[in-house]
């Protein structure tokens, strides 16, 4: 079966830059996740959907993030603007419930020039 | 949000079993014990998780307290691929939905 799928698995990019990330969740599965993980903070929970609805954004970090899931197979994190200290490893979940298991992807490694 | 303690580092001899402590002591009645662990590069992986009772799956064994105030994860013969960060998480999904609050975990190494 194939897992939680993100892209691009790298991306380096300027500071101003607009930044698109993407995630592909588990068929069946009706709960995404999306975390941020760096050395100083560890691992966050940024944002959750429930059946394609944001639950719970209150870990985005501030305006120039946002999170959209259009259907059921597909979510993405835009950062725009982009700033050096976004820089992060980026991880996408999704589970069969919200309170099942999370399944996680191998994550985007974000670096902001 | 309840909070978890773990030691930062542990070894570990390949073939051996290694016991993973944790402890929740303010856990409340609603809260699920749950462990993940993070292989290098690679995103969290879940492993187990129980409420009251002991649990046991083909990766792990989770031993629980009586009083539920710590638990520990007990895999049985830790190969080098076991080599991971470890993570002890409280889970109350009545009251905080679907979040998994990530502490700072246990690092595993292990030794040929």
């Amino acid at each position: 079966d194939a897992g939680v799928i993100q892209s691009p698995r790298h991306e380096v990019t300027e500071m101003g830059q607009e930044v698109t990330l993407r995630c592909k969740p588990i068929s069946g599965h009706n709960s995404l996740f999306w975390y941020r993980q760096t050395m100083m903070r560890g691992l966050e929970l940024l944002i959750y959907f429930n059946n394609n609805v944001p639950i719970d954004d209150s870990g985005m970090p501030e305006d120039r993030f946002s999170a959209k899931m259009p259907n059921a197979s597909f979510s993405t994190l835009k950062i725009q603007p982009s700033e050096p200290r976004d820089s992060a490893v980026y991880f996408c979940a999704s589970s069969r419930t919200y309170d099942q298991p999370q399944h996680f992807g191998d994550g985007t490694r974000l670096s902001i020039l | 949000d309840a909070k978890t303690t773990q030691p930062n580092s542990m070894e570990s001899n390949e073939e051996e079993p290694v016991h993973l402590p944790c402890n929740h002591s303010t856990i409340s009645g609603t809260d699920y014990i749950h462990w993940y662990r993070q292989l290098p590069s690679q995103g969290p992986e879940y492993v187990i998780h129980g409420l009251t009772s002991n649990v046991n799956n083909r990766m792990a064994s989770l031993a629980i307290a009586e009083d539920r105030k710590s638990s520990t994860l007990i895999l049985h013969r830790a190969t080098l691929r076991d080599a991971a960060v470890y993570y002890c998480i409280l889970r109350d999904v009545d009251n905080q939905g679907g979040k998994l609050i990530f502490g700072q975990g246990t690092e595993l190494s292990v030794k040929p």
